[in-house]
C-alpha cells in the first residue's frame, strides 16, 4: 500500500531556531501534499496545501512566512517552521493525495515538534 | 461553506453493543465523504469512504443527502475498535479535505 513517511518523528529545538520536516511519498507519486497541526485534545488543522511546482496556499490565520512549505518534487514536500516559539510546539501531519487516484489521502506518522 | 460536524468528543460504549459515531456535514455540491481512524500510537488511517460502500472491520457508513449525514456504525463494538475517528469531507479529487474535530471511542469491558 501507499506510505507516507515523515522525519523526523520527534524534534526538540532552542527558542528561535529554525526546524525542518520533511514528508515523502515512498512509493507513488503526489502533485499535493497537506500540512496539519494538532493541537492537544482538539481536532487536525489543515495548515496549507503543497503543491509540487508552485507555491502552497496556506489556511486562513496561518503565516506563510513562519511555516516555509516547499514542494520540490513529486515525492517530498517540507515545512520549516522559522524563528520557533514555544507557542509553535505542536504535532504536525501531513498528507498526500496519489496522483491518479479518487480522494483518498495517505498520512505520515506525524512530528511533535517541541520548542524549549 | 464547507464543514463537518462531530457531536461527540467522547463516546464510551460497552464491548458487544452497537456503536454509532455522529458527523454532518455541510456542503453545497456533491461531497466525497470519509471516516478516518488513529488507534493509539498509530498514523492515522482511512476506515471507510462513502463512494465505496463497503464495510471494512465491521463499520459502515450511509450518506444521507437529505439529513446530511455520514454516521459511522457498528452493531457489536470489540475492544479494539478504541481510537480516535475523523470524519472528513471533500469536495473533489484534488481539493483539500476538511475533518471534524474528531471522536474518541472507548469500549467498556
Amino acid at each position: 500500500g501507499a506510505v507516507v513517511s515523515q522525519h523526523p518523528s520527534r524534534v526538540i529545538c532552542k527558542s528561535g531556531t529554525s526546524v525542518k520536516i520533511e514528508c515523502r511519498s515512498l512509493d507513488f507519486q503526489a502533485t499535493t501534499m497537506f500540512w496539519y497541526r494538532q493541537f492537544p485534545k482538539q481536532s487536525l488543522m489543515l495548515m496549507a496545501t503543497s503543491n509540487e511546482g508552485s507555491k502552497a496556499t496556506y489556511e486562513q490565520g496561518v503565516e506563510k512566512d513562519k511555516f516555509l512549505i516547499n514542494h520540490a518534487s513529486l515525492t517530498l514536500s517540507t515545512l520549516t517552521v522559522t524563528s520557533a516559539h514555544p507557542e509553535d510546539s505542536s504535532f504536525y501531519i501531513c498528507s498526500a493525495h496519489r496522483d491518479g487516484s479518487t480522494g483518498e489521502l495517505f498520512f505520515g506518522e506525524g512530528s511533535r515538534l517541541t520548542v524549549l | 461553506a464547507q464543514r463537518v460536524t462531530q457531536p461527540e468528543k467522547l463516546l464510551s460504549v460497552f464491548k458487544g453493543a452497537p456503536v454509532e459515531l455522529k458527523c454532518n456535514y455541510s456542503y453545497s455540491g456533491s461531497p466525497e465523504l470519509f471516516w478516518y481512524v488513529q488507534y493509539s500510537r498509530q498514523r492515522l488511517q482511512l476506515l471507510l469512504r462513502h463512494i465505496s460502500r463497503e464495510s471494512i472491520k465491521g463499520f459502515t457508513a450511509d450518506l444521507n443527502k437529505g439529513e446530511t449525514s455520514f454516521h459511522l456504525k457498528k452493531p457489536f463494538a470489540q475492544e479494539e475498535d478504541s481510537a480516535m475517528y475523523y470524519c472528513a469531507l471533500s469536495g473533489s479529487r484534488d481539493d483539500k479535505i476538511i475533518f471534524g474535530k474528531g471522536t474518541r471511542l472507548h469500549i467498556l469491558p
